[in-house]
C-alpha cells in the first residue's frame, strides 16, 4: 500500500477554512485517498474518500491533484469541534487492512 | 451514530488472566474488525472478520485470538494477558467488500494489564 505523507500539526482560526494536505506519491491506479479523523478518546470516524475527482459531503471536501501524487481535504467552516487527528489513508477499494499513519492534529482556535 | 457497543469500556487484569472483549452491532454488517491504539504506533488492525465464522489475521494478531459466531458479536481474547497488552481497543464494521473503506468504529475499551 502506498504510504502517506502529512503534517504533524496545524492551526486554523474557527470560522475559518481547514485545509489539510497530504503527499502520496507512490499511490497506485487502483488506490483510494480515504480521510478520517479521531477527536480525543473516541474511535475514528469516516470523512470521505476518492479515487481521482473532487468529493464533496456534508462533512468535507476532497480535493485531488491530477497527478493524484497528494491531496488536500477542506473543511469549509471550522469549530472548535473539529479539533482532532486527521488521518490520510491510500488503499484499494477492497482495503480491509486500512492502514493508520500518525496523521495531522488540528487545532481549531477561538 | 453506527449502532456499535464495546463491553467492558474499561478493565483492569492482571498478567497471566484472559480477557474477552466483546463488540456488538445492530447494522447487520458484514465486515468487523478489531484495532489497538497505542501512543506512538497509531491504530493497527489486529484481526479482522468477514462474516460468521470467517477471520483473518491483521498486524498484531500474536497473542490474541477471535470468534465470531452471530453477525452482531465479534469476541476479541487474549488468552493469557501481558503487559504489552494494555492499550485502548477499539471495534470497527463495514458493510462490505465494497465499502471495506468505510469503517465505523465504536468507542473502545480501556484495558490496562498490570
Amino acid at each position: 500500500d502506498a504510504k502517506t505523507t502529512q503534517p504533524p500539526s496545524m492551526d486554523c482560526a474557527e470560522g475559518r477554512a481547514a485545509n489539510l494536505p497530504c503527499n502520496h506519491s507512490t499511490i497506485s491506479g487502483n488506490e483510494y485517498v480515504y480521510w478520517y479523523r479521531q477527536i480525543h478518546s473516541q474511535g475514528p470516524q469516516y470523512i470521505i474518500h476518492g479515487l481521482k475527482n473532487n468529493e464533496t459531503n456534508e462533512m468535507a471536501s476532497l480535493i485531488i491533484t491530477e497527478d493524484r501524487k497528494s491531496s488536500t481535504l477542506i473543511l469549509p467552516h471550522a469549530t472548535l469541534r473539529d479539533t482532532a487527528v486527521y488521518y490520510c489513508i491510500v488503499s484499494p477499494r477492497d482495503g480491509n487492512k486500512l492502514v493508520f499513519g500518525a496523521g495531522t492534529i488540528l487545532r481549531v482556535k477561538s | 451514530d453506527a449502532g456499535i457497543t464495546q463491553s467492558p469500556r474499561h478493565k483492569v487484569t492482571e498478567t497471566g488472566t484472559p480477557v474477552t472483549l466483546r463488540c456488538h452491532q445492530t447494522e447487520n454488517h458484514r465486515y468487523m474488525y478489531w484495532y489497538r491504539q497505542d501512543p506512538g504506533h497509531g491504530l493497527r488492525l489486529i484481526h479482522y472478520s468477514y462474516g460468521v465464522k470467517d477471520t483473518d489475521k491483521g498486524e498484531v494478531s500474536d497473542g490474541y485470538s477471535v470468534s465470531r459466531s452471530k453477525t452482531e458479536d465479534f469476541l476479541l481474547t487474549l488468552e493469557s494477558a501481558t503487559s504489552s497488552q494494555t492499550s485502548v481497543y477499539f471495534c470497527a464494521i463495514s458493510e462490505s467488500r465494497d465499502r471495506a473503506y468505510e469503517q465505523y468504529f465504536g468507542p473502545g475499551t480501556r484495558l490496562t494489564v498490570t
